[in-house]
């Protein structure tokens, strides 16, 4: 059972909004997790850390229109406001006693 | 904040190995730990393991256990990242990545990766 996972693709029009979902295996609900994107031929980029308690860290920078927030062993990415320039993978990364580290397999999103 | 700037792309022989530099600037390089991760063409995200150069501690991820090592030279500020026995599934862009005081956690800053191309 893999310890993180996330769906494949996603898309929404441009200047809707979209929640993104990651999704921790049973026994790991307490776990936190961050988010990161990777535009087009670009590394990853941090955007926040989602605790278990729906509270976040943010990064450097990053757009009041990414939020986050948690719900049992669900963390959401929400962008709202989608601009062309999101069009990206977004992917999890969760880590803690017995996990090490773990990223999910990425979720590629489309902006229509 | 921590600026990571790595090494150029490398091509290597299969059975050869890679060393790729990781060097911060603009935070206190024993503040923080170094993570590798790396991304194979069109894959995602895999960890392969860190150092804390503070108290010189390694951790290594399963599949790259005896095949990987990790060193920081707090002289310069400067971590890196030898693989060893490359194969061509070991072609890959290879990220250094940061977390405060450990190698768990959150990685908040990335370096921009380097391209390692594993061909005979």
């Amino acid at each position: 059972q893999r310890v993180v996972t996330q769906s494949p693709s996603a898309s929404a029009s441009l200047g809707a909004s979209v929640r993104l979902t990651c999704s921790l295996s049973s026994g790991h609900s307490r776990y936190a997790i961050a988010w990161l994107q990777q535009r087009p031929e670009k590394g990853p980029r941090f955007l926040m850390k989602v605790n278990s308690d729906g509270s976040l860290t943010k990064g450097d920078a990053i757009p009041d229109r990414f939020s986050g927030s948690s719900s049992g062993t669900e963390r959401y990415l929400i962008i709202s406001s989608l601009q062309s320039e999101d069009e990206a993978d977004y992917y999890c990364q969760a880590w803690g006693t017995g996990i090490q580290v773990v990223f999910g397999g990425g979720t590629k999103l489309t902006v229509l | 904040q921590v600026q990571l700037v790595q090494s150029g792309a490398e091509v290597k022989k299969p059975g050869s190995s890679v060393k790729v530099s990781c060097k911060a600037s603009g935070g206190a390089f024993t503040s923080y730990g170094f993570n590798w991760v790396r991304q194979a063409p069109g894959q995602g995200l895999q960890w392969m393991g860190g150092i804390v150069p503070l108290i010189s501690s390694s951790v290594y991820a399963q599949n790259f256990q005896g095949r990987v090592t990790f060193t920081a030279d707090k002289s310069t500020s400067t971590a890196y990242m030898v693989l060893s026995s490359l194969q061509s599934e070991d072609t890959a862009i290879y990220f250094c990545a940061t977390v405060q005081w450990d190698v768990s956690g959150p990685f908040d800053h990335w370096g921009q990766g380097t391209l390692v191309t594993v061909s005979s």
